[in-house]
């Protein structure tokens, strides 16, 4: 199965920055969003955000928000998750992921996270 | 934000039984839901987009149906390999929401 690949800092101090990078998550086009999700142990997924690799449009979780950015690298084909002032609640594994429009109907486009990286996980530790 | 609610939460069954998981989105969002397979320690893998699209290379047991509120995954029989944990998620809107998750264990 295709993966993306993620790579970052797994272990944090309380109020550091998190920094997370994913590889080829898309392509120059409309069509793809790069998303990441989080999932704190034991727990569910939480969506954290997602850009659009043709425009650099971003959409955030409101939870989240204030202290994240996404970014996207065309040079290098890469997208960036940064989230400031982390604390233990921010533990989890981090997925990268990438939604693509899989079916137009009537001009409208589904899209789903077709393809996912193999996660990191973070810790947040003093 | 779109409340996703899955239920039931876990679900014990036997290799060959069928299986429905159901979903219910807190408002409208057209067929814009997907389903997702997670087992341990290993990312989700889509099985079916815009609500009863299979996904390339899932197999056929696995049907998703609904549309509006109210959807549901069913597995029609169910294998070694299936026993996981499902989630739900909308794609109609952001933030994307995903339901809690029904894991599905061996009886």
């Amino acid at each position: 199965q295709v993966q993306l690949q993620q790579w970052g800092a797994g272990l944090l101090k309380p109020s550091e920055t998190l920094s997370l990078t994913c590889d080829v998550c898309g392509e120059s086009s409309s069509d793809y969003y790069c998303n990441w999700i989080r999932q704190p142990p034991g727990k569910g997924l939480e969506w954290i955000g997602e850009i659009n690799h043709e425009s650099g449009s971003t959409n955030y979780n409101p939870s989240l928000k204030s202290r994240v950015t996404i970014s996207v690298d065309r040079s290098n084909n890469q997208i960036s998750l940064n989230l400031t002032s982390v604390t233990a609640a921010d533990a989890a594994v981090y997925y990268c992921a990438r939604a693509q429009a899989l079916i137009a109907v009537a001009f409208y486009h589904y899209y789903a996270m077709d393809v996912w990286g193999q996660g990191t996980t973070v810790t947040v530790s003093s | 934000d779109i409340q996703m609610t899955q239920s039931p939460s876990s679900l014990s069954a036997s290799v060959g039984d069928r299986v429905t998981i159901t979903c219910r989105a807190s408002q409208s969002i057209s067929s814009s839901l997907n389903w997702y397979q997670q087992k341990p320690g290993k990312a989700p893998k889509l099985l079916i987009y815009a609500s009863s699209n299979l996904q390339s290379g899932v197999p056929s047991r696995f049907t998703g149906s609904g549309s509006g509120t109210d959807f549901s995954l069913t597995i029609s029989s169910l294998q070694a390999e299936d026993f996981a944990t499902y989630y739900c998620q909308q794609s109609y809107s952001t933030p994307r929401t995903f339901g809690q998750g029904t894991k599905l264990e061996i009886k």
